[in-house]
């Protein structure tokens, strides 16, 4: 299973809402990746998470908070969320550093369009 | 500052024809990353080359790196209607192999 999965695929959510986004992969992956990624832009690194535990925090605002149950799954909560803040979500993972494999490519989710009103 | 960017920002052959997308970067790397992107989707890594290696193949893909001029070339041979998508070069830098930093990307459309 070389796969990543993000739900919701969509998300429309009010300023005062608060939801979650979900991403999972059971490729053995120890390392998985928060990236928004604004129209005709690159992706912008936002968290990492390494062996569960978070190593980078890109100043990304507090209205967004990472979470990682185990190491299958990867949630990002949303809270008092900005216009500004839609854009597409994508989830990633990878083998960590210090593997040993030298093999560090990413695997990406299809991303949840989010849209904030 | 962004750690790779790509040249050219867009791209318009026809099928058949080859492209070529230039990547620079800034810092010392232990590898450099090619990605894909159709719209509005997800990314798809292409090719991964090393600092040790100087030119990689994967099907019509050809990347070449070079460390003294901190640049690498993408090279798709043959290109289908199928190739238009927008590429990506990443650079994960020495300091953290985590720490992965997109280029601005290059979108090339292939007309049938």
């Amino acid at each position: 299973d070389t796969e990543v999965t993000q739900t919701p695929k969509h998300l429309v959510m009010g300023m005062t809402n608060k939801k979650s986004l979900k991403c999972e992969q059971h490729m053995g992956h120890r390392a998985m990746y928060w990236y928004k990624q604004k129209a005709k832009k690159p992706p912008e690194l936002m968290f990492v998470y390494s062996y569960e535990k978070l190593s980078i925090n890109e100043s990304v605002p507090s209205r967004f908070s990472p979470e990682c149950p185990n190491s299958s799954l990867l949630n990002l909560h949303l809270h008092a969320l900005q216009p500004e803040d839609s854009a597409l979500y994508l989830c990633a993972s990878s083998l960590p550093e210090g593997t040993g494999t030298l093999s560090y490519e990413q695997y990406f989710g299809p991303g949840t369009r989010l849209t904030v009103t | 500052s962004q750690q790779g960017e790509e040249d050219p920002q867009a791209l318009s052959i026809q099928e058949g024809e080859n492209a070529t997308m230039n990547c620079s970067y800034k810092t010392s790397i232990n590898n450099l990353q090619w990605y894909r992107q159709n719209s509005g989707r997800g990314l798809v890594h292409l090719i991964l080359i090393r600092s040790n290696e100087r030119e990689k193949h994967s099907g019509r893909l050809r990347v070449t790196l070079d460390t003294s001029k901190k640049s690498s070339s993408l090279l798709i041979t043959a290109s289908r209607a199928a190739d238009t998508a927008s590429y990506f070069c990443a650079t994960p830098p020495k300091t953290s192999y985590d720490k992965v930093i997109f280029g601005p990307g290059t979108s090339l459309s292939v007309i049938p």
